[in-house]
């Protein structure tokens, strides 16, 4: 089976502050994907990244970066100097062979709201 | 490239009708997924194709939901005799291979009063 915790409900933040979105998971196979989605409010998923388990390499994408950790079973999610744009739910998922033909499995997302 | 597509967008229907939603995945992808979301979870997983064949089925699904995917092409999905509890966003997504990154559709709302 396979599992994704995001613990976070819902984070405010005022504009131009980092904010960090948590995300563990669990899985009993060594061959797994990760991945973040964001839901603004118009409603579609946007993916935003993907992982693979043997790629530890942390990722930066312009104000975006991706902490991924074996370790900790964390592939947590960090904006720098926000903006009211990225006011959305995000989604931490994960598929593995063990959940199903690598079916992507998702947590209950995280709300971030940035206020201006 | 257009993405994936769903339609229509929005569905209201009275308790114990049927109805039908229809995707349009990226046209080269294989993979073809149904999910449902409620207000404040994540998408559920529903059923998958792989190319025409349905392969998963979750639990979630029952016998008053079908989805069909013919030739591989766009996938439909029915749910019969709808119920209050069936109110929700269906959710269709598709992707190149097993393990690669899904595109989602902006979903179908579906409403049952």
């Amino acid at each position: 089976a396979q599992k994704v915790t995001q613990a976070q409900t819902e984070i405010s933040v005022v504009e131009k502050e980092d904010v960090t979105l948590d995300c563990v998971y669990e899985t009993r196979d060594t061959t797994y994907y990760l991945f973040w989605y964001k839901q603004p409010p118009s409603g579609e998923l946007v993916f935003l990244i993907r992982r693979n388990s043997f790629d530890e390499q942390n990722e930066i994408s312009g104000r975006y970066s991706w902490n991924f950790q074996k370790s900790t079973s964390s592939f947590n999610f960090t904006i720098t100097a926000s903006q009211v744009v990225d006011s959305a739910v995000y989604f931490c998922a994960l598929s593995s062979a063990s959940g199903g033909s690598y079916i992507p499995t998702f947590g209950r997302g995280t709300s971030l709201i940035v206020h201006p | 490239d257009t993405g994936v597509s769903q339609n229509p967008r929005h569905k209201i229907t009275k308790r114990g009708q049927n109805v039908t939603f229809r995707c349009d995945p990226i046209s080269e992808h294989n993979r073809l997924y149904w999910y449902r979301q409620t207000l404040g979870q994540g998408p559920e997983f529903l059923t998958y194709f792989q190319n025409e064949a349905q392969l998963e089925k979750s639990r979630l699904l029952s016998d008053r939901f079908s989805a069909e995917r013919p030739k591989g092409s766009f996938s439909t999905l029915e749910i019969q005799r709808t119920e209050q509890g069936d109110s929700a966003m269906y959710l269709c997504a598709s992707s190149l291979l097993p393990h690669t990154e899904a595109f989602f559709g902006q979903g179908t709302r579906l409403t049952v009063v």
